[in-house]
């Protein structure tokens, strides 16, 4: 198994340029996540799906969107990138978010933005 | 108050020392506990859960008081491959999602 993977590792952007940070993971998991991660700030949950077709916003969910056409992938979209959306960016996957019980999540190895 | 607390860090120690770590947590309804590891400019990989009763994995111990709100993970006998930044991990926050700590660094020495 791969596990989570996120394409690209490393990206620079223009103000205003819109770009989609891809993710996917192939351990047939329900939940998946987007997490930004700041100097200071620690993790910060954008948006977060659990299941095909249902997506819903996190803490931090102003300048992004996201689409759950299946249960592998997850792509987070940058509509129009701002400096204050330089972060590094995380997804993750977990099992299942049911009855109180919580599985490990796994993390993809990030994707490093930079948007001047 | 931060849904979330960690001690500020950095901890630095030398090989051998024992360090301990603090968290505090807001939502009392929360209901699961964990403690990642998250090493330099890499993503963060579960450490280990947080029982009520407590629990070890070799030289890792972790506490939860629920009572106080407070969970801790105890390193006994530190190696230079624990440099790391510890995250503390709630879940059961008001998004019902895992709400992470800013996380504590530490350093080991030789």
């Amino acid at each position: 198994n791969a596990g989570v993977t996120q394409t690209p590792k490393f990206q620079v952007l223009k103000t205003g340029q819109s770009m989609t940070l891809q993710c996917a993971q192939d351990m047939n998991h329900e939940y998946m996540s987007w997490y930004r991660q700041d100097p200071g700030m620690g993790l910060r949950l954008i948006h977060y799906s659990v299941g095909a077709g249902i997506t819903d916003q996190g803490e931090v969910p102003n300048g992004y969107n996201v689409s759950r056409s299946t249960t592998e992938d997850f792509p987070l979209r940058l509509l129009s990138a701002a400096p204050s959306q330089t972060s590094v960016y995380f997804c993750a996957s977990n099992p299942n978010l049911a009855g109180g019980l919580y599985n490990e999540q796994f993390f993809g190895p990030g994707t490093r933005l930079t948007v001047l | 108050r931060k849904e979330v607390e960690q001690d500020p860090g950095p901890f630095n120690v030398p090989e051998g020392a024992t360090v301990a770590f603090n968290c505090t947590y807001s939502n009392s309804a929360s209901q699961s506990f964990f403690w990642y590891r998250q090493d330099c400019r890499k993503e963060p990989k579960l450490l280990m859960s947080v029982y009520s009763s407590g629990n070890e994995d070799g030289r890792f111990t972790a506490q939860l008081n629920r009572a106080s709100q407070y969970i801790s993970l105890l390193i006994r006998d530190s190696k230079l491959s624990d440099s790391a930044t510890y995250l503390c991990v709630v879940w059961g926050g008001s998004q019902g999602n895992l709400i992470f700590g800013k996380g504590t660094k530490l350093s080991v020495k030789p």
